[in-house]
């Protein structure tokens, strides 16, 4: 069965660093792009980019190009969501997601993580 | 405000069916795929619909997704309690170098 398996919740307080995970199984890990996709409290979805695991090519939104980093270790099939410093407006669900083999502008997202929520609070 | 445009609620009664449109330009679903995610409330959102009218496996044919020109529309036909959820569209956008979603639909099973 392909899944992809988020770390835990967090609660930071801001300027802090962290770092989320998603581990994928069940699938050739290597050949597909991972997807990290932000939903703030009561809101809709926000790509913010995007992994190939074979390579560590990478492909950021605009919007989001500069405020993380996204990488990812194929020899442990997982992927990574990180903050240098965060802000409370940071505060939010973030979901990975299987891509596309084409491509990361196919938005074919399937598998997704169960989610993984941060808090930035002081 | 998002790229692609949808209504911010949809409702309709058992057995009805209901359409949720998806809005946009030349730049995303004039040009390119489009495709429907449904989430369930308190969970991640599920693949619906890709490439536009395509139904991934386990998914009810009772879900149909259409585009033409610079929209789209996903429509449920024998509505169930069970497809209230929320739903949103989504496709790449060449002037913005970007996935890009709609705000997405309330679904309410009246």
């Amino acid at each position: 069965e392909m899944q992809l398996v988020q770390s835990g919740a967090e609660v930071k307080k801001p300027g802090e660093s962290l770092q989320i995970s998603c581990k994928g199984s069940g699938y050739s890990f290597t050949i597909y792009w991972i997807v990290w996709v932000r939903q703030m409290p009561g809101k809709g979805l926000e790509w913010m980019g995007a992994i190939y695991p074979g390579d560590s090519n990478t492909k950021y939104s605009p919007s989001f190009q500069g405020q993380v980093t996204i990488s990812a270790d194929k020899s442990i099939t997982t992927a990574y969501l990180q903050w240098s410093s965060l802000k409370a407006s940071d505060t939010a669900m973030y979901y990975c997601a299987r891509g596309d083999s084409s491509g990361y502008y196919y938005p074919r997202f399937d598998p997704w993580g169960q989610g993984t929520l941060v808090t930035v609070s002081s | 405000q998002s790229v692609l445009t949808q209504p911010p609620s949809a409702s309709g009664t058992p057995g009805q069916r209901v359409t949720i449109s998806c809005s946009g330009s030349n730049s995303n679903i004039g040009s390119n795929y489009l495709y429907w995610y449904q989430q369930l409330p308190g969970t991640a959102p599920k693949l619906l619909i890709y490439t536009s009218n395509h139904r991934p496996s386990g998914v009810p044919d009772r879900f149909s997704g259409s585009k033409s020109g610079t929209s789209a529309s996903l429509a449920i036909s024998g509505l169930r309690s069970e497809d209230e959820a929320d739903y949103y569209c989504a496709a790449w956008d060449d002037s913005l170098s970007s996935v890009v979603f709609g705000g997405g639909t309330k679904l309410t099973v009246l």
